[in-house]
C-alpha cells in the first residue's frame, strides 16, 4: 500500500526542547516538502528537497531543520529557537522536482509545545 | 513577495445551491493545482491547470485559469454535504524551483443540510 506516513500523528512537548518528526513514503518520489498549517489558516512551506543530500529553505525556515539521507525519508526538527511551533506539520511528496507534479500530503502530525 | 489570494475565506452554502471560490495571485502562474481538506484530514488533490483559460470538469466541480494566468476559480454546483471541507488553491510561480507550490489561504465551505 503505497503512501506517506507520518508519525506520531500527535506530539507533545515542553517549551526548549527539540522535536523531530518523521515522515516517509514508499512512492519512490525525488521531491519532498515539509508545510506547517495554523488554525484556519493555509500552508506555509518551511523546506523542500529535490534529492537525496539536498535540500532549500522555504518561507518560513527559521527555527526549523531538514535532512535528507535517504530517498524515503525527510524528517522534521523543530528546534527551541521556533518561536511559535504549536501547529499542525504536513509532510508532503511529488513525482519529480522539475516540472510541476501533484504533491501527496501525509496525514500530518499535530504538534502542541507548551 | 509572492502571494496567492482566495475569496471568500468561508462560504456557508445550503445544500443544492451553487458557489464559487475564487484564488488570485501577485504574480503570473505556470499552472495552478487544487486541493480539498477534510475537517481533520489531509490536502488531497483534485486537478491542475496549465494552459491559459482553460476549462475543466469533475462531476458538479468546474475548475478554470484565467487567460492571464493569475486567477482561478472553482464552481461548485448543486453543494452536497460531501463537499463540506476546505479548497485550496495552489499557484506554481514561472520560474520556480523545484515545484514549489505557493497555497493560497482556503476557502472554507461548510454545507447546511
Amino acid at each position: 500500500d503505497g503512501g506517506i506516513t507520518q508519525s506520531p500523528k500527535y506530539l507533545f512537548r515542553k517549551e526548549g526542547q527539540n522535536v523531530t518528526l518523521s515522515c516517509e513514503q514508499n512512492l519512490n518520489h525525488d521531491a519532498m516538502y515539509w508545510y506547517r498549517q495554523d488554525p484556519g489558516q493555509g500552508l506555509r512551506l518551511i523546506y523542500y528537497s529535490q534529492i537525496v543530500n539536498d535540500f532549500q529553505k522555504g518561507d518560513i525556515a527559521e527555527g526549523y531543520s531538514v535532512s535528507r539521507e535517504k530517498k524515503e525519508s525527510f524528517p522534521l526538527t523543530v528546534t527551541s529557537a521556533q518561536k511559535n511551533p504549536t501547529a499542525f506539520y504536513l509532510c508532503a511528496s511529488s513525482i519529480a522536482s522539475t516540472g510541476s507534479y501533484e504533491q501527496y500530503f501525509g496525514p500530518g502530525t499535530r504538534l502542541t509545545v507548551t | 513577495g509572492q502571494q496567492v489570494m482566495q475569496i471568500p475565506q468561508y462560504q456557508h452554502v445550503q445544500e443544492g445551491e451553487d458557489f464559487t471560490t475564487y484564488c488570485n495571485s501577485s504574480t503570473t502562474l505556470s499552472n495552478i493545482q487544487w486541493y480539498k481538506q477534510r475537517p481533520g484530514g489531509h490536502p488531497v488533490f483534485l486537478i491542475q491547470l496549465v494552459k491559459s483559460g482553460e476549462v475543466k470538469k469533475q462531476k458538479r466541480l468546474t475548475f478554470q485559469f484565467g487567460e492571464a494566468k493569475k486567477n482561478s476559480s472553482l464552481h461548485i454546483t448543486a453543494t452536497q454535504t460531501t463537499d463540506v471541507g476546505t479548497y485550496f488553491c495552489a499557484g506554481d510561480m514561472i520560474k520556480a524551483a523545484g515545484n514549489k507550490l505557493t497555497f493560497g489561504g482556503g476557502t472554507r465551505v461548510l454545507v447546511k443540510p
